[in-house]
């Protein structure tokens, strides 16, 4: 079994702040993590995983996320907001690539960055 | 279009109606998903396909009906719609070769039950 916490449905900073996404996971199993950005009226799109290996991982827009299994998170951050990074946010887990391992999404935290 | 396609992108129904939602990919990925989105609630997956005319329940597939005949297709119905399917439905694919989480999601179909 797998479950996903993400702290804060809400989030606002101003443009050029740092960007702090909070994202808990629990799984039975070594999990693989992913965080996917929903752009207004858009379907999701991936923003960046987490599978083996390298515990800090980059994706798309200058965005990154570390894998921290003593605090099961995996928080997502970037040094400095911009007005496009405005979007729904939200972190997944699955617990491998078994049949077994579906995808859970936490509920999300919407990103909101003021001038 | 290349990629992944949702038809129709809004749709008003009444209850007890059959609703089909549509879901094209142009990639030939072997899974395809369908996830409601809700607020609170994240997005849940409905049904899956691990292939054409192979097809499992997901974390709410209750009044929902899957069918995959083609690996570019799966369709979505609702047989008889209730107020509580009001929701946001997406599709999504991936392949064989990927882990489960890396998912390309469609654009979304809107739809209200009065």
């Amino acid at each position: 079994a797998q479950s996903v916490t993400q702290l804060g449905s809400h989030v606002s900073v101003s443009e050029g702040a740092l960007v702090l996404l909070r994202c808990n996971y629990s799984s039975s199993v070594p999990p693989y993590l992913f965080w996917y950005v929903q752009y207004p009226n858009q379907g999701l799109q991936l923003l960046l995983k987490y599978t083996t290996g390298a515990t800090l991982v980059k994706g798309i827009n200058g965005f990154e996320a570390e894998f921290k299994k003593s605090e099961t998170s995996f928080h997502l951050t970037k040094p400095s907001a911009h007005m496009s990074d405005a979007a729904e946010y939200f972190c997944a887990v699955t617990g491998g690539t078994g049949t077994a391992s579906k995808l859970t999404f936490g509920t999300g935290t919407r990103l909101q960055v003021t001038l | 279009d290349a990629g992944i396609t949702q038809s129709p992108r809004y749709k008003i129904t009444e209850t007890g109606r059959q609703v089909t939602l549509m879901c094209h990919q142009t990639w030939s990925h072997s899974y395809m998903f369908w996830y409601r989105q809700d607020l609170g609630h994240g997005l849940r997956l409905i049904y899956y396909s691990a292939a054409a005319d192979i097809t499992d329940k997901g974390e709410v597939p209750d009044g929902y009906v899957v069918s995959r005949s083609k690996t570019e297709n799966f369709p979505l119905t609702l047989e008889s719609a209730t107020r509580s399917q009001t929701s946001v439905y997406f599709c999504a694919s991936r392949t064989s070769g990927s882990t489960w989480g890396e998912q390309f999601f469609g654009p979304g179909t809107r739809l209200t039950v009065l």
